[in-house]
C-alpha cells in the first residue's frame, strides 16, 4: 500500500490564483481530512469527510472547498489564494473517524506571494 | 474556549535518559487524547492514545499518563534514542466539536 499520498510537494502561487491540492489513499478508509500547519502551531482542521459524498467544515474552512466523489480521493481547492494561506497542508485518513488512528500524508508546502 | 496545549516548546535530553513531555487541556469534556510524533519534513505519526476512562496506557518505550483532576497529560519516553528527536503533539477530541484539537508541539532534541 502507498498509504496517503499528496501532490504537489511544493507550490508557489500568486495572490488570487486558484489551485487544487490532491490527496489519495489506498487503504479503503472512510474518514479523510485536511489540516494546515503554521510555524510554531499545531495542526488545524480545514475540512473533513466521513465517506464518499459527505463533507463538513472544520475549524478553519474559509477560502477552501472540498469534494469526495470517491472513497480514495479528497482534493482541497483554494478558490482565490491569499498570503494568509501560506502554510503546510496535510491530508489524513482513518478507517472509522477522528477517534481512529489517522495516517498522514507527507504534506504540501504552499507559498502565496 | 476549548484548547489543548503544551507546556514547553523545546526539550533537550541526553541519549539514554527518560523524556517527559507535558500537555494541558481546558475542556473537561475531552474524552480522548492522542500523541503524535512529527519528524522534520514529514507528516505526523500516531504514537499512542488514551481514553478518559483510563489513567495510564503503555506502549513500546512510551507511557501516557492522564490526570483528569488537573486536566493534564504527559508522554514519557524511556531510554530516549536519537531517532526520538522530533516534534511531539498532543491532540484532544472535543466531543461538542467532533474534531481533534492539536497543541502547538514540543521539539524534543536528543543529545549524544
Amino acid at each position: 500500500n502507498a498509504g496517503v499520498t499528496q501532490t504537489p510537494k511544493f507550490q508557489v502561487l500568486k495572490t488570487g490564483q486558484s489551485m487544487t491540492l490532491q490527496c489519495a489513499q489506498d487503504m479503503n478508509h472512510e474518514y479523510m481530512s485536511w489540516y494546515r500547519q503554521d510555524p510554531g502551531m499545531g495542526l488545524r482542521l480545514i475540512h473533513y469527510s466521513v465517506g464518499a459524498g459527505i463533507t463538513d467544515q472544520g475549524e478553519v474552512p474559509n477560502g477552501y472547498n472540498v469534494s469526495r466523489s470517491t472513497t480514495e480521493d479528497f482534493p482541497l481547492r483554494l478558490l482565490s489564494a491569499a498570503p494568509s494561506q501560506t502554510s503546510v497542508y496535510f491530508c489524513a485518513s482513518s478507517y472509522d473517524g477522528p477517534l481512529d488512528e489517522q495516517y498522514f500524508g507527507p504534506g504540501t508546502r504552499l507559498t502565496v506571494t | 474556549g476549548e484548547s489543548v496545549g503544551l507546556h514547553l516548546p523545546t526539550l533537550s535530553v541526553q541519549e539514554g535518559d527518560n523524556s517527559i513531555i507535558n500537555c494541558a487541556y481546558s475542556n473537561s469534556a475531552s474524552d480522548y487524547f492522542i500523541w503524535y510524533k512529527q519528524e522534520s519534513g514529514k507528516g505526523p505519526q500516531f504514537i499512542i492514545d488514551i481514553r478518559s476512562n483510563m489513567d495510564k496506557r503503555q506502549g513500546q518505550r512510551v507511557t501516557v499518563l492522564l490526570n483528569k483532576t488537573v486536566k493534564h497529560l504527559s508522554l514519557q519516553i524511556a531510554a530516549t534514542q536519537p531517532g526520538d528527536s522530533a516534534v511531539y503533539f498532543c491532540a484532544g477530541f472535543i466531543g461538542s466539536a467532533r474534531q481533534l484539537t492539536f497543541g502547538s508541539g514540543t521539539q524534543l532534541t536528543v543529545l549524544p
